[in-house]
């Protein structure tokens, strides 16, 4: 069964503090993806990567940044955390083209 | 520009009747189809894939068609059941390795 874990799954913080979202996969998937969702609305593509050391931006423009130096681990940093980051991350994984996405549980992420 | 568009954002069905969900796309190159299943507050799982080369992939209660000429794709789910309650969302991709999502249908299927 394909696992992609996140952490944390709900995260509440004050304004100006930075975050790591946490993203690991066992299934050795080169492809992985970051999406956020806001209530109702699509899923937007914030970041993606094809494998270890390479990193793109998504569709949607996202203060965040994100690192891939292992292929099980894709984690997302915010440096200074904004209530318009008030939003659920999901991070996702694929192995080929045409392949299905594993998603994660989410990190829901509230800033105050 | 949205290249992909579910414009009914809600279906309300009766338990046992047919649910059919659609989804318009613009982007001709998109060669793989996927429609998900998301609770609130959780992540996506995967239902059902159709591929460009074929006009309808079937899964049990799942049924997808596509309809490439009118870059057009819809999902069945018969029967319906209150555990299909649920936001669904279709997301094409291509050989760019990115999958775009819709904004979603939200299903409710009354007991």
């Amino acid at each position: 069964e394909a696992v992609i874990y996140q952490t944390p799954r709900y995260l509440v913080i004050g304004t100006g503090k930075k975050i790591t979202l946490e993203c690991s996969q066992t299934m050795g998937h080169d492809k992985m993806y970051w999406y956020q969702q806001d209530p109702g609305m699509e899923l937007h593509l914030i970041h993606y990567s094809y494998g270890v050391n390479s990193t793109e931006k998504g569709d949607l423009s996202s203060e965040s940044t994100v690192s891939r130096i292992r292929t099980e681990h894709f984690p997302l940093t915010l440096e200074s955390a904004r209530p318009s980051h008030t939003s659920q991350y999901l991070c996702a994984s694929t192995s080929e083209v045409g392949e299905k996405l594993f998603f994660g549980s989410g990190t829901q992420l509230s800033v105050l | 520009d949205q290249q992909v568009k579910q414009n009914s954002p809600s279906l309300s069905v009766q338990e046992g009747r047919i649910s059919i969900l659609n989804c318009d796309y613009t982007n001709s190159m998109f060669d793989y189809f996927l429609w998900y299943k998301k609770y609130p507050a959780e992540g996506p799982t995967f239902l059902i894939s159709i591929s460009s080369i074929k006009d309808k992939n079937e899964d049990g209660r799942f049924t997808v068609f596509l309809n490439k000429s009118a870059k057009h794709l819809s999902l069945h789910i018969v029967p319906s059941q209150p555990g299909d309650s649920a936001v669904y969302f279709c997301a094409p991709g291509g050989g760019t390795y990115k999958y775009i999502f819709g904004t979603g249908t939200r299903l409710k299927v009354l007991a």
